[in-house]
């Protein structure tokens, strides 16, 4: 099975909404709502921000949204702030875990 | 507190082998299912491998016959061993819990609790 699909950069303004695509196939993203995303500062290890393509874990902020249309999904955030830049990653549920290539934000 | 902390990382040749160890606290291990997921030099997240609460244990293709994956109960710890270790397994190794609905006990699918990783690099 090959890895999701991220574009490999996004970025905005403070303030700003950003989304993050990841693509995969109806036998991953579009077969189970099990979507997940993480966050990865740089050195750090990887914090979940979504899970079952858009519940928030405890903590994290309601900027953070997630959703899904057909072998698509998406991380949406809203109302960007510096501490928002990092590497952001999906992951799939299919039969085993595979992880988007991950994706840059740039918060300008 | 519930963390996870991994050691056993290092430098080791090309055909060597390593043991990684993950050791847990504020839960236990083995009624949870626990995975080992991987991320080479300036790349994304692979996953590595997972054992059940049950014991059953799958592996990613590329470390199918090389890697075993392995909890010590007494310990609480969960272990990874590789064996003919090549260039492309150097990455930084992360522990991780795969979380689950507190509401029922079923799988969620997805990673709640990653450890601070440990470096893995194969090199003669």
């Amino acid at each position: 099975q090959s890895a999701l699909t991220q574009p490999r950069s996004v970025s905005g303004s403070p303030g700003q909404s950003v989304t993050i695509s990841c693509t995969g196939t109806s036998s991953d993203v579009g077969g189970y709502n099990y979507v997940s995303w993480y966050q990865q500062h740089p050195g750090k290890a990887p914090k979940l921000m979504i899970y079952d393509v858009s519940k928030r874990p405890s903590g994290v902020p309601d900027r953070f949204s997630g959703s899904k249309s057909g072998n698509t999904a998406s991380l949406t955030i809203s109302g960007l702030q510096a501490e928002d830049e990092a590497d952001y990653y999906c992951s799939s549920y299919a039969g085993t875990y595979l992880f988007g290539g991950g994706t840059k934000l740039t918060v300008l | 507190e519930v963390q996870l902390v991994e050691s056993g990382g290092g430098l080791i040749q090309p055909g060597g082998s390593l043991r990684l160890s993950c050791a847990a606290s504020g839960f236990t291990v083995n009624t949870n299912y626990m995975s080992w997921v991987r991320q080479a030099p300036g790349k994304g997240l692979e996953w590595v491998s997972i054992i059940y609460s049950g014991g059953s244990t799958y592996y990613a293709d590329s470390v199918k016959g090389r890697f075993t994956i392995s909890r010590d109960n007494s310990k609480n710890t969960l272990y990874l061993q590789m064996n003919s270790l090549r260039a492309e397994d150097t990455a930084v190794y992360y522990c991780a819990r795969v979380a689950y609905y507190e509401s029922s006990g079923y799988l969620r699918h997805d990673f709640d609790i990653w450890g601070q990783g440990t470096m893995v690099t194969v090199s003669s």
